[in-house]
């Protein structure tokens, strides 16, 4: 089984609708993100979390939400997508070490299309 | 704002040759560097962490190597094979925002048999 799982890998959807991405861990981090990869553009970051109590935004957060249930837990909301939310999805997580974060490891990624 | 560049953003080689991928960034204050391998469609997997005070970490034919004051960071593939063909990204992690990764937007190598 995967260390990092996320739910759904793919997923079509209408403009306008709610969307939730999730995001299980079984590495034990304490740290967790969300980074989305567009063509040309790269990956951005989404939301950072550091531990369930600690939220942070990242590069791009306008339009998403995110909540940490539990530390293996990290969900990205999508309240009223919009076609250019149209992206490969990816949580990833790293532990923290003396407040620099170590090695980053990625799930495998939620394809989401917006119609 | 930390800008990440990778050059070239497409190589293709033969099988067998030695290759290496560059990796450069503005801004030097930087807490660790990390390559990535990412096959398409897939996520990405963790090749390489080089911390801000070392020079170079090897893994099996790879060698990532760190000039921070620079501001670059290669990666040399030894005796490439055709598995190796995938994109390859590096990102760096600054301590001024938050410890998030930067990435740079990848170096898409195809190795030919």
């Amino acid at each position: 089984d995967a260390d990092v799982t996320q739910t759904p890998r793919n997923r079509i959807t209408k403009t306008g609708k709610r969307i939730m991405l999730e995001c299980s861990q079984t590495k034990g981090h304490d740290r967790m993100y969300w980074y989305r990869q567009d063509p040309g553009l790269g990956l951005r970051l989404i939301y950072y979390s550091f531990d369930v109590k600690d939220i942070n935004k990242g590069e791009i957060s306008d339009g998403y939400s995110v909540s940490r249930q539990a530390q293996a837990k990290f969900s990205l909301s999508l309240e009223s997508a919009i076609p250019n939310q149209t992206a490969l999805y990816f949580c990833a997580t790293s532990v923290g070490l003396a407040g620099v974060a170590g090695e980053l490891f990625f799930g495998e990624g939620s394809r989401l299309t917006v119609l | 704002k930390q800008e990440v560049t990778q050059i070239p953003a497409a190589l293709s080689v033969p099988e067998g040759e030695n290759l290496v991928l560059n990796c450069s960034f503005t801004d030097s204050a930087i807490y660790n560097l990390q390559w990535f391998r990412q096959d398409p469609g897939k996520g990405l997997t963790s090749l390489l962490l080089i911390q801000s005070s070392q020079r170079e970490q090897t893994s099996g034919r790879l060698n990532a190597s760190l000039d921070k004051s620079s501001g670059r960071s290669t990666l040399y593939i030894a005796a490439s094979q055709p598995g190796d063909s995938a994109t390859y990204l590096c990102a760096v992690r600054q301590g001024n925002s938050g410890y998030a990764l930067n990435f740079g937007k990848g170096t898409s190598l195809l190795v030919t048999p």
